[in-house]
């Protein structure tokens, strides 16, 4: 079945220390979404590519960086994860914005731990 | 920006009862309205989503209603579960735009 896939599925890193989360996805969707949810919250979306082109959110922070090497793959990169960088990540897909509506599949999320 | 608010926060209904849940948004040109389900650590799942062209969508036990006019839209679920209990996400988007707004979520229980 086609599908988005996170690994690793759960995650603790020291703090300061660099993690890096990986998402990839059969659907063969091009846009790609990176979103931090925190308990009880929605998710935030930190930032997302469509196609190769890369767009950040305003408020997000420049220790979360990503990376897309293919249609298939993204990373997320988190520079000096601190505590309050503990969350879900939830990556997510999407077929082109060029189409009226924007159905997004998500992943099932890494839990990221910070001690 | 799109503004999405999301009511109740928290739902407890008897099985077999039905439960809704609101949502009511900002942007007139938001034009797609899914609806997620999110069990514990798990990602959301979309479930059922309705389109600007159309009043109401029904899915088994699962329907939605859209008003438009009121800019709000509705989960519906008749003859809850306990399986039904989750998290429930409603979001907003609109035209050409990859973006989706949620709202703050509704923790849906279904007490046996």
């Amino acid at each position: 079945d086609a599908m988005v896939i996170q690994n690793p599925r759960y995650q603790v890193t020291q703090f300061g220390k660099p993690v890096t989360l990986s998402c990839s996805q059969t659907l063969n969707h091009n846009v790609m979404y990176w979103y931090q949810q925190k308990s009880s919250q929605a998710p935030k979306l930190l930032f997302h590519y469509y196609d190769k082109d890369f767009n950040n959110e305003a408020d997000t922070p420049d220790n979360f960086q990503s990376r897309r090497p293919n249609t298939s793959f993204c990373f997320l990169d988190i520079r000096s994860p601190g505590l309050g960088d503990a969350a879900m990540y939830l990556c997510a897909t999407s077929v082109s914005a060029g189409v009226v509506y924007n159905e997004q599949f998500f992943g099932p999320g890494t839990r990221l731990t910070v001690l | 920006g799109e503004n999405v608010e999301q009511h109740p926060s928290t739902l407890s209904v008897q099985e077999g009862d039905s439960a809704v849940i609101k949502c009511t948004y900002s942007d007139s040109a938001s034009n797609y309205f899914p609806w997620y389900k999110q069990e514990l650590g798990k990602g959301p799942q979309l479930i059922i989503d309705i389109r600007s062209n159309v009043g109401e969508k029904k899915d088994q036990r699962i329907a939605v209603t859209l008003n438009k006019t009121a800019k709000h839209f509705s989960l519906h679920i008749t003859e809850t579960q306990p399986e039904d209990s989750a998290v429930y996400f409603c979001a907003a988007s609109g035209f050409g735009n990859e973006k989706l707004t949620f709202g703050t979520g509704t923790r849906l229980t279904i007490i046996p």
